[in-house]
């Protein structure tokens, strides 16, 4: 099983600020790796996949980069709805398909 | 509109049984591999079961693997997990959602439905 570990696990940031999240996969998911991100009470909704390519409709603002083990989430300047829970995902190796613990990313 | 509705969660004794559906629109089903995740109060998100397009694969998490079935009705739209031998640890609101292609190889999900929970207790 491949072991999906996101860092920070909380980032406190104010809006306008640039948000990095990292995620580490402990084996190659060569570019295999999404991203999503969830609001309270809401269903995890698709930012990034394939590691950096952007879902339909998602803001410019968020850009995935990153192959094999290693890859990063951004945001390049956060809005008052962007605050939420964002876990990465990967789908090279199966079964099981992974998640990361998540990031909270909070209002400071 | 894609949109994915989860029904047939509730509070149920371990041991017990329960069947889950997940009711498909706005796009053609029968194209999509699906998937069951789900996420304990206040945890993160565990998946569960895949099936492709048309029920030629299927896999599960070794922690459901002998007590849940996926399954999946293309003519109706729906997808449905079975889930016997219910265990305390399986408390989730478990969410369907949709793969981006047929196949459930090297495919992410890309729509995810609101959820039911399902408590066993």
């Amino acid at each position: 099983e491949i072991v999906m570990t996101q860092s920070p696990v909380t980032l406190s940031l104010s809006p306008g600020d640039r948000a990095t999240l990292s995620c580490r996969a402990s084996h190659s998911v060569s570019s295999k790796l999404a991203w999503y991100q969830q609001k309270p009470g809401q269903a995890p909704r698709l930012l990034i996949y394939g590691a950096s390519t952007r879902a339909s409709g998602i803001p410019d603002r968020f850009s995935g980069t990153g192959s094999g083990t290693e890859f990063t989430l951004t945001i390049s300047s956060l809005q008052s709805e962007d605050f939420a829970v964002y876990y990465c995902h990967q789908y090279d190796n199966w079964p099981p398909w992974t998640f990361g613990q998540g990031t909270k990313v909070e209002m400071k | 509109e894609v949109q994915l509705v989860e029904s047939g969660g509730g509070l149920v004794q371990p041991g017990r049984s329960l069947r889950l559906s997940c009711a498909a629109s706005g796009f053609i089903f029968e194209d999509y591999a699906m998937h069951w995740v789900r996420q304990a109060p206040g945890k993160g998100l565990e998946w569960v079961s895949a099936i492709n397009w048309n029920s030629g694969l299927i896999e599960y998490a070794d922690s459901v693997k002998g007590r849940f079935t996926i399954s999946r009705d293309n003519a109706r739209n729906s997808l449905f997990l079975q889930m016997n031998s219910l265990r305390v640890e399986d408390t989730a609101l478990y969410y369907c959602a949709k793969g981006m292609m047929g196949s459930i190889f090297g495919v992410v999900e890309d729509y995810w439905g609101q959820g039911t929970l399902v408590t066993v207790s």
